[in-house]
């Protein structure tokens, strides 16, 4: 059973939209959420870390973490084309052994 | 700016056959990982390690082995490749002092015919 879903597996905007990408984890210990984007050909790269509840805004990306209900999200402000990636959900709890990937969310941003 | 090097960037081989990748990270990283991304682009980690622990992921098949000469340089190698090892391998390193945001590299293709 994958412990990280996301959702949507593809998702579309128009260039200077939002689009808002979610992950949920099935695991009630992961404590700590990473999102990830990877550019076709290249390694996956960090885009933002969240531990808290709340919202963490890095210039055009803005996380919600909600540990209760043990849901993430990333919202991306006035997409770029230069956005056209696939983004992952990250989680883990205090183990390495427990880290995860989401199968992640592939965003095109369309001129 | 790369940080984790991978080499080569791209193998391709023949079923049986062993194969080594290779990887270094001059971030001053204390572990380091490999990944293998399919070509759903689903991945998953086959090992973290470092200079004190090796932590294996139960579903890795033993044809698959890290080889480490010291924490900046963590290589994989594949004895007698199976056709479902074609995949991208993937390595990156984290701080264990720091965050564990983990930095990946370009990653090594590989095609076993």
């Amino acid at each position: 059973q994958q412990k990280v879903q996301q959702s949507p597996e593809s998702l579309s905007v128009p260039e200077g939209g939002m689009a808002s990408l979610n992950c949920t984890s099935s695991d009630r210990n992961f404590q700590y959420f990473w999102w990830y984007r990877q550019h076709s050909g290249e390694g996956p790269k960090a885009l933002m870390s969240i531990f808290s509840d709340g919202d963490k805004k890095e210039g055009r990306f803005t996380a919600h973490l909600n540990k209760a209900s043990l849901h993430v999200s990333l919202h991306i402000r006035d997409s770029q084309p230069s956005d056209s990636a696939l983004y992952f959900c990250a989680a883990r709890n205090t183990g390495y052994q427990n880290f995860y990937f989401g199968k992640g969310t592939s965003l095109t941003v369309i001129p | 700016e790369t940080a984790v090097f991978q080499t080569p960037n791209y193998h391709v081989t023949q079923v049986g056959n062993e194969v080594s990748f290779n990887c270094k990270q001059t971030l001053g990283h204390d572990t380091m990982y490999w990944y293998k991304q399919d070509s759903k682009k689903l991945l998953k980690i086959m090992f973290s390690y470092n200079n004190k622990q090796l932590i294996v992921n139960e579903t890795v098949p033993r044809r698959f082995s890290p080889q480490s000469s010291d924490k900046a340089h963590l290589n994989l190698r594949i004895k007698s490749v199976e056709p479902e090892d074609s995949a991208v391998y993937l390595c990156a390193s984290s701080s264990r002092t720091g965050q564990d945001t983990q930095y990946f590299g370009p990653g090594t293709r590989l095609l076993v015919l």
